[in-house]
C-alpha cells in the first residue's frame, strides 16, 4: 500500500525558498511508472496544483508558479521534494503530495495524498 | 488555462435525497474529468476519475456523467458521511485545475 508523508519548516520568511519533502513507502518512486504531484490549499480555500514530477525525473508546473518551483525525486530516500523561491504571505497553505492513479497515465487523477503540511510565510 | 465552475457553490439537503452537482469545463476536456471529496481537517479522497469510473472502495450512490465540457456527480441517497466539500479537477491539459468547490451541508 502506497503511503506519502511530507515534512518541512512550518513558518517559512518572506523572500526566503520554502523546501518540502514527501516521503514515499510501499513503491519505488521511479520503477511503479507513477506521476508524483503537488497541490496546495490555501486557508478555507479550494485546491491548486503545483505541478508533477513523473518517474523518468521530467517534470511539468504551474505556469503561475514556474519561475519559483522546483521538484526533483531524491531515489535514495525515495523522496520527492518541493522547492518554492521568493515566498510571500500568499504562498502560506496546506501543502500536499499526491500520486497519480496511472500508472503510465496521468489522466486518472490523483489516488493517494499525503496528509499535508501546512507552511506559514511570516517574518 | 482551463477554467472549472462548479454549481452550486452549496447546497442543503437531507439524509436520503438525491443530490447532483454539476462541473463546467471552459474548454472540451474529453472524458479527462475528476472528482474528489473533502471532509473538514481531511484529505481530498478521490472518488470518480475517467468521467463515470468509480474509484475502488467508493460507494455505488455515487456516479458521475458527462463528457466534452459538462459534467455531473451525483449521489443517489444521502448518507451522513457524505456531508463535505466535492471538487472536480481537469486531467485533460496543463496546468490541471479544479473548481471552486461545492460544499454539501445538512438541511
Amino acid at each position: 500500500q502506497v503511503q506519502l508523508q511530507e515534512s518541512g519548516p512550518g513558518l517559512v520568511k518572506p523572500s526566503q525558498t520554502l523546501s518540502l519533502t514527501c516521503a514515499v513507502s510501499g513503491t519505488s518512486i521511479t520503477s511503479g511508472g507513477y506521476y508524483w504531484n503537488w497541490i496546495r490549499q490555501h486557508p478555507g480555500k479550494g485546491l491548486e496544483w503545483i505541478g508533477y514530477i513523473l518517474f523518468s525525473g521530467s517534470t511539468i508546473y504551474n505556469p503561475s508558479l514556474k519561475s519559483r518551483v522546483t521538484i526533483s525525486l531524491d531515489t535514495s530516500k525515495n523522496h520527492i521534494s518541493l522547492k518554492l523561491s521568493s515566498v510571500t504571505a500568499a504562498d502560506t497553505a496546506m501543502y500536499y503530495c499526491a500520486k497519480d492513479l496511472g500508472a503510465h497515465v496521468d489522466t486518472y487523477g490523483m489516488d493517494v495524498w499525503g496528509q499535508g503540511t501546512t507552511v506559514t510565510v511570516s517574518s | 488555462d482551463i477554467q472549472m465552475t462548479q454549481a452550486p457553490s452549496s447546497v442543503s439537503a437531507s439524509v436520503g435525497d438525491r443530490v447532483t452537482i454539476t462541473c463546467r469545463a471552459s474548454k472540451d476536456v474529453a472524458n479527462r474529468l475528476v472528482w474528489y471529496q473533502q471532509k473538514p481537517g481531511k484529505v481530498p479522497k478521490l472518488l470518480i476519475y475517467a468521467a463515470s469510473t468509480l474509484q475502488s472502495g467508493v460507494p455505488s450512490r455515487f456516479s458521475g456523467s458527462g463528457s466534452g465540457t459538462d459534467f455531473t456527480l451525483t449521489i443517489s441517497s444521502l448518507q451522513p458521511e457524505d456531508f463535505a466539500t466535492y471538487y472536480c479537477q481537469q486531467a485533460d491539459s496543463f496546468p490541471r485545475t479544479f473548481g471552486q468547490g461545492t460544499k454539501l451541508e445538512i438541511k
